[in-house]
């Protein structure tokens, strides 16, 4: 079975450049969601999407980031503008959406910006 | 509100020894808690979890956490340290009604010597 895919694997920007980051999960699985991991820390939620919809970005800063999910598969993760604080591992992950929870993770992007 | 605590940052042991990471939850239900173990470069991997069966869970790669309730604990054990274990390692809780949610510790650091 394939796993959750993510391009690119890493990314060096400019503070104010505009970024975006690929995701495809596995095939069949409903829920997908995008975390921020930061040098040092757990990753952190930044949206969840159920299918094709949103069902939580709370944490996700709405003003510089976006993030949608076209047709309840692939999913892009845009940063615009970016800031030095941005720098971290943008993790994907999906999951069948049922009540197990188990998240399955791909490798991550390193995003650095200076 | 849920949340996990992982008493330490850092655990070096040596090969062979028995590995211990703890970690400590919060919250005002029963919990789904995890396990799961980042090795450099890869992706989170699952490798454990509680949901209210057995309280002793045993996990991959010889791994296993005990759920306690009454001192708050999903501590984890192995008995016998490999090279390969050297990762970090995340506890993990769901938060409630949250369409799986999860909510991160900050990691431990687990480094194995010869």
């Amino acid at each position: 079975e394939a796993g959750v895919a993510q391009s690119p694997r890493y990314k060096i920007i400019e503070k104010r450049q505009s970024v975006a980051f690929w995701c495809n999960p596995i095939s069949g699985h409903a829920t997908l969601y995008w975390y921020q991991q930061i040098l040092g820390q757990g990753p952190k939620l930044l949206i969840q999407f159920q299918n094709n919809g949103v069902v939580d970005d709370s944490q996700l800063p709405k003003d510089r980031f976006s993030a949608e999910r076209l047709k309840g598969v692939d999913s892009t993760l845009k940063i615009q503008p970016a800031k030095l604080e941005d720098s971290a591992v943008y993790l994907c992950a999906s999951s069948l959406g049922d009540n197990s929870n188990e998240q399955f993770f791909g490798p991550g992007t390193r995003l650095t910006v200076l | 509100a849920q949340s996990v605590t992982q008493l330490d940052s850092h655990v070096s042991v040596s090969e062979g020894t028995p590995v211990l990471l703890r970690c400590n939850y919060s919250s005002s239900y029963s919990p789904s808690l995890f396990w799961y173990v980042q090795h450099p470069n890869k992706g989170l991997q699952l490798l454990l979890k509680y949901t209210s069966a057995a309280t002793l869970v045993k996990g991959i790669n010889g791994f296993e956490a005990e759920f306690k309730k009454s001192e708050t604990s999903f501590h984890l054990t192995k008995p016998s340290a490999h090279m390969s274990d050297a990762a970090e390692y995340f506890c993990v809780v769901t938060l409630t009604d949250s369409w799986g949610k999860l909510q991160f510790g900050a990691g431990t650091q687990v480094v194995v010597t010869p």
